[in-house]
């Protein structure tokens, strides 16, 4: 069965200019989840989507970051303006969600390895 | 504060012998949520095992298992002989009722299993 994919698997992008990385939640996954994990870190909780809306933005980290999420479905991460310390890997995770729960694990998508030049 | 720490950043085992990686974690929630995940080095995360805090049960799945102790806020995992294939990088990870739905990880475990 399909898993998460995310695209495009590598960026390589000149600082200043926006990306957009892309997450295929899978099939009938409500909840959908963005993190950075820079290199040799941990994985840095960035937003969440319940459905298509994002009850928690806490975890962006600036005003350059914005994430939408259309149909309950595809997911976008926008970064505008990119620096040189956005460079990551964005890994992007969807899980099951039973009301009030918090227990459904997340599925893994492969990341998007971001490189700013 | 960090809500999950793994005090051990890397660590290394020779094939056989037994290790055991640590994860102590803060929360004030009474109802949470404890999961352990591998990155091995194609990269993509796999889950598991999930523990939610009513159950200290250890659990025992093959040659992993795991030791859930409130008293300490200590969630271990073991695995036993281990293998070449279990080198990866190990995450813990809470997930706590009161903020929803997001998960807080800690900064990871790399171990090396040599041959």
């Amino acid at each position: 069965g399909a898993g998460v994919s995310q695209s495009p698997s590598n960026k390589v992008t000149e600082k200043g200019k926006d990306v957009e990385l892309r997450c295929d939640p899978i099939s009938g996954h409500t909840a959908l989840y963005w993190y950075r994990q820079s290199l040799g870190q941990g994985l840095e909780f960035l937003i969440y989507f319940q459905g298509n809306s994002a009850p928690d933005k806490s975890g962006l980290p600036s005003d350059r970051f914005s994430a939408e999420r259309t149909g309950g479905s595809v997911s976008t991460l926008t970064i505008q303006r990119t620096q040189q310390e956005d460079s990551a890997v964005y890994l992007c995770a969807s899980s099951a969600w039973t009301s009030g729960s918090s227990y459904n694990e997340q599925f893994f998508g492969p990341g998007t390895r971001l490189t700013v030049l | 504060a960090q809500k999950v720490t793994q005090a051990q950043t890397e660590i290394s085992v020779v094939e056989k012998e037994d290790v055991t990686l640590d994860c102590v974690y803060e929360t004030r929630d009474t109802t949470y949520y404890l999961f352990w995940y591998k990155q091995p080095p194609s990269g993509e995360l796999v889950f598991l095992i999930r523990r939610n805090s009513f159950d200290e049960q250890n659990e025992i799945s093959g040659r992993y298992s795991w030791n859930f102790q409130k008293s300490t806020s200590s969630f271990n995992f073991t695995i036993t002989a281990s293998q070449v294939v279990d080198s990866a990088v190990y995450f813990c990870a809470l997930s706590e009722t009161v903020t929803g739905n997001q998960f807080y990880f800690g900064t990871g475990t790399s171990l090396t299993v040599i041959p």
